[in-house]
C-alpha cells in the first residue's frame, strides 16, 4: 500500500527553527508538496519538490532525496502566525495525490 | 473574491436527507476535485474531473455523486446522507503546468445527524 508519515504535533518556540519531516512510501514517485493549513480554512501551497535537494523560499525550505523516501520542511525565524498543520503530498505513478495526515505545529511565545 | 467558491460553508442535516455541495471557480481552470477531511487523516479524494466530460471515481467515492454543468462548476451530491459522511468537504482545482498544485475552496462543513 501507500503510505506518507508525518509527525502528528510539534511544538516550537517563537524565532526559533523547526523542522518537519515526511518520509513516504508510493507506488513511483512525481513530485512532492507541501501545504500550510490554518485551523478551519483551506490549505495553500508553499513548495514543491521534484529533484534531489533544497529549495529555498524566504523563511520556508524544502528538502527531498527520493532515494531515501524523505523530505522536510524547514520553518526559520519562527512566528505565531506559522501555528497551523503542514501536510506533504506525493504524487504517485498514476498521478494521483497521496496526502499525509498533516503535522500540527504549535508555536509558543 | 475567493477564486475557488463553495456553498454552503456549513449544512446540519439528518440521516437519509440528500445534500448537494456547490462549487464554482474563476480561475479558468480545466481540473477540478472534491475532497473530504477527517481529523487525524488525510485528505481524500472523492472525485475528480478533467473537463466537463471527464468524470472519475477517487479512494472513496461510494455514497457519492458529481456533476461538472461547466468549465467552472463541480456539484457533490450525497443521495441518502449518513452519519459517519460528516466530514470538512474541500472543492479544489488545478491548471495546465508541470506542478499540479491545487488551487482550494474555503470548505464546507457538513454535519449529518
Amino acid at each position: 500500500g501507500q503510505n506518507i508519515d508525518q509527525p502528528t504535533e510539534m511544538t516550537a518556540t517563537e524565532g526559533a527553527i523547526v523542522q518537519i519531516n515526511c518520509t513516504y512510501q508510493t507506488s513511483g514517485f512525481n513530485g512532492l508538496f507541501w501545504y500550510q493549513q490554518h485551523a478551519g480554512e483551506a490549505p495553500t501551497f508553499l513548495s514543491y519538490n521534484v529533484l534531489d535537494g533544497l529549495e529555498e523560499k524566504g523563511r520556508f525550505s524544502s528538502f527531498l532525496s527520493r532515494s531515501k523516501g524523505y523530505s522536510y520542511l524547514l520553518l526559520k525565524e519562527l512566528q505565531m502566525k506559522d501555528s497551523a498543520s503542514y501536510l506533504c503530498a506525493v504524487v504517485d505513478s498514476n498521478y494521483q495525490l497521496i496526502w499525509g495526515a498533516g503535522t500540527k505545529l504549535i508555536i509558543k511565545p | 473574491d475567493a477564486d475557488v467558491t463553495q456553498t454552503p460553508r456549513n449544512r446540519i442535516t439528518k440521516t437519509g436527507k440528500r445534500i448537494m455541495l456547490e462549487c464554482s471557480q474563476t480561475k479558468g481552470h480545466d481540473r477540478m476535485y472534491w475532497y473530504r477531511q477527517d481529523p487525524g487523516l488525510g485528505l481524500r479524494l472523492i472525485y475528480y474531473s478533467f473537463d466537463v466530460k471527464d468524470i472519475n471515481k477517487g479512494e472513496i467515492s461510494d455514497g457519492y455523486s458529481v456533476s461538472r454543468q461547466a468549465q467552472a462548476k463541480f456539484s457533490l451530491s450525497l443521495e441518502s446522507a449518513i452519519p459517519n459522511q460528516t466530514a470538512l468537504y474541500f472543492c479544489a482545482t488545478s491548471g495546465p503546468g508541470d506542478t499540479g498544485e491545487l488551487f482550494f475552496g474555503e470548505g464546507s462543513r457538513l454535519t449529518v445527524l
